[in-house]
């Protein structure tokens, strides 16, 4: 079945540091793909999307292409800060109708430090 | 504009004892979906409404039920509580029937099963 598989974590960074986070899929036909971040005692926000393969998302500072020949969706961030410190996790669905059912990938917990 | 809106934010129940948790979504959204959230498990689907017909439905047991009424807000049961059912409880709501249409989620309810 569809799956996703995020790089673990924790991952902690200095303030300004370069950010990737590593996020790899597997499905059958074509999906869409998500990052959704989530904060302390907080649900999940959406942060970025791609719909269609070297389509770029783009969201406050985070970036993340849609590579169909890798299989991939990375995110990154060229100057992460204090307040980026969350966790992150990559998403599909796929299929019209699977709307609402997104599949998820383990989650990574980004720590910036100052 | 309202987000989505989940009550309780926290409950406590014991063994055997059934549960509802209710989910108001964003105002003109028509599919609401529920996941769970455990550390070890991660996010997993539990089902999806639209127009009050369930649409998906993920890989949990029986006990696990929901229902979409006619103003769009949700509630999911679960019976017979077990100890592994305590978890984050979240909701999300999409505007669009499309499998490309971004969730909006909940803050959550969590559950404690003592």
């Amino acid at each position: 079945g569809d799956s996703v598989t995020q790089m673990e974590g924790p991952v902690t960074l200095s303030e300004e540091a370069f950010l990737t986070i590593n996020c790899t899929y597997t499905a059958t036909g074509y999906p869409s793909l998500f990052w959704y971040v989530q904060y302390p005692g907080e649900g999940l926000q959406l942060l970025l999307k791609a719909t269609k393969a070297d389509d770029k998302g783009s969201n406050k500072g985070f970036e993340a292409t849609y590579r169909k020949e890798t299989t991939s969706f990375h995110l990154e961030k060229g100057s992460v800060q204090v307040s980026d410190s969350a966790v992150y996790f990559c998403a599909l669905t796929s299929g019209s109708s699977n709307t609402g059912k997104l599949i998820f990938g383990q989650g990574t917990t980004l720590q910036v430090k100052p | 504009k309202a987000g989505v809106t989940q009550t309780p934010r926290y409950l406590i129940k014991t063994r055997g004892q059934q549960v509802t948790l209710s989910c108001s979504p964003i105002s003109g959204h028509r599919s609401v979906s529920w996941y769970q959230q455990t550390p070890g498990q991660g996010l997993q689907f539990l089902f999806e409404y639209f127009s009050e017909t369930q649409r998906n439905k993920g890989n949990f047991p029986g006990r696990f039920s929901g229902r979409q009424f006619s103003n769009s807000r949700s509630e999911m049961n679960v019976s017979t509580l077990e100890l592994g059912d305590s978890a984050l409880y979240l909701c999300a709501s999409s505007l669009e029937n499309r499998a490309n249409s971004p969730l909006h989620f909940g803050n959550g309810t969590r559950l404690t099963v003592t």
